[in-house]
């Protein structure tokens, strides 16, 4: 079956722009988290969706937003991109809320860069 | 402040030999911890997990080992091969309070042949 499949793979923007970024998660699977991944940070849990309801929202500034259509499909926003937000977002899927318990299933990525 | 810490940035095995990979963590709450693995350009790909009501899992060539009083835990890599060369990531869930998982900031793990 197609996995976590994220779109665009790379992007360049301008400071202050705004950046949609897109994630179709495994079919059947309702929950969808999104992570920042930048070098010497590791990965960081921007916010989970589930049935089109965020759950949980990390500690980013509000710049940072998403959503969840009811095909479970998500997008994320970041709004007046700064040089800081360079980065690859993560998209991961998993049947049901508790992902840990099946293990998250993730994309490849979109990889960011601001100029 | 980090609730999981992987305090080797990077690590050099020679191939056949033993990977350990270290990881430790400050919230008890934790009950399921997961490592997982991410080749440049790709996603991070599940590995291994386990329970805290166990104390060990072993898949194939990987083991995970948990200490719960320590608050650590330990990936073992046997016997360790070139293609294991990756970024290992150690993960935390605390079972639904966060919803997600809290990941460590990775150990490069290079395998030489």
């Amino acid at each position: 079956k197609a996995g976590v499949t994220q779109t665009p793979r790379y992007l360049i923007k301008t400071r202050g722009q705004q950046v949609t970024l897109s994630c179709s998660p495994i079919s059947g699977h309702r929950s969808v988290s999104w992570y920042q991944q930048t070098p010497g940070q590791g990965l960081q849990f921007l916010f989970e969706y589930f049935s089109e309801t965020q759950r949980n929202k990390g500690n980013f500034p509000g710049r940072f937003s998403g959503r969840q259509f009811s095909n479970s499909r998500s997008e994320m926003n970041v709004s007046t991109l700064e040089l800081g937000d360079s980065a690859l977002y993560l998209c991961a899927s998993s049947l049901d809320p508790e992902g840990a318990y099946y293990g998250y299933t993730f994309g490849s990525g979109t990889r960011l860069t601001v100029v | 402040d980090q609730q999981v810490k992987q305090n080797s940035p990077s690590l050099s095995v020679q191939e056949g030999r033993i990977s350990i990979l270290n990881c430790d963590y400050t919230n008890s709450m934790f009950d399921y911890f997961l490592w997982y693995k991410k080749y440049p350009a790709e996603g991070p790909t599940f590995l291994i997990s386990i329970s805290s009501i166990k104390d060990k899992n072993e898949d194939g060539r990987f083991t995970v080992f948990l200490n719960k009083s320590a608050k650590h835990l330990s990936l073992h890599i046997v016997p360790s091969q070139p293609g294991d060369s990756a970024v290992y990531f150690c993960a935390a869930s605390d079972g639904g309070s966060q919803g997600n998982l809290i990941f460590g900031k990775g150990t490069k793990l290079s395998v030489k042949p």
